[in-house]
């Protein structure tokens, strides 16, 4: 069965520096979103990506986040300057057109630990 | 703004029926997902409602009523594997461009 991975599952970083997750969706999809849930919280919306843009955020995402789809397959955030509070769970989700529902496929998660 | 509101744990028994309820508070509203996460996993769907109405999927059922902003899952004879937690999710947005908003989540306990 097609699933959305994501790599690495694990990413310890240095507050202030720049990391990047990355994310394959699955490949007949068309629709990109990342996710954050912070230890224990519920998971919350920061972007949705489709036709090479960005079609909605919130308003977590803010500048020293961006999106980026550099080829056909990958699919990634950036977080230019972390900081402590960015320690959370990222997840990326990948979706179809069908009109009438939107079923999000999820990947497995990124740790990310900044120090 | 979006809110959703869901009960924060439920403990049951295994074998039987239990109904996880959400009530939201949205604007463009589209329609009411339910996921499932089980510790240190990923959220998995389980059932999206557009419509007033009961979908059925296996041991998992979901409502919604959209004039009462108002909807449940209904998971039946509970295994053990069961045990997660629940999320609801809105799907919201307006002129074609959507986001979803996720509630806090109930964390459901089966006991044997």
């Amino acid at each position: 069965e097609p699933e959305v991975t994501q790599t690495p599952s694990h990413q310890v970083t240095q507050m202030g520096q720049e990391v990047i997750l990355r994310c394959v969706p699955i490949s007949n999809h068309l629709y990109f979103y990342w996710y954050r849930q912070i230890l224990g919280q519920k998971v919350e919306f920061l972007v949705s990506f489709y036709n090479n843009e960005i079609s909605e955020k919130s308003e977590i995402f803010d500048d020293q986040f961006s999106v980026e789809r550099p080829d056909g397959s990958n699919f990634t955030l950036k977080i230019r300057s972390t900081k402590l509070e960015d320690s959370a769970m990222y997840f990326c989700a990948s979706s179809t057109t069908e009109a009438t529902k939107n079923i999000q496929y999820f990947g497995a998660g990124t740790r990310l630990s900044v120090l | 703004g979006q809110s959703l509101e869901q009960p924060s744990e439920v403990t049951a028994v295994e074998g039987a029926i239990v109904q996880i309820n959400c009530t939201y508070q949205t604007s463009g509203f589209y329609g009411l997902s339910w996921y499932q996460q089980h510790d240190g996993g990923a959220p998995t769907f389980l059932s999206y409602n557009a419509l007033d109405g009961l979908e059925e999927t296996g041991r998992f059922s979901s409502f919604l009523s959209r004039s009462d902003s108002y909807g449940y899952l209904l998971l039946q004879e509970l295994q053990m594997k069961d045990s997660a937690s629940y999320f609801c999710a809105v799907k919201w947005g307006s002129g074609g461009y959507q986001k979803v908003t996720f509630g806090t989540g109930t964390k459901l306990q089966v006991i044997p």
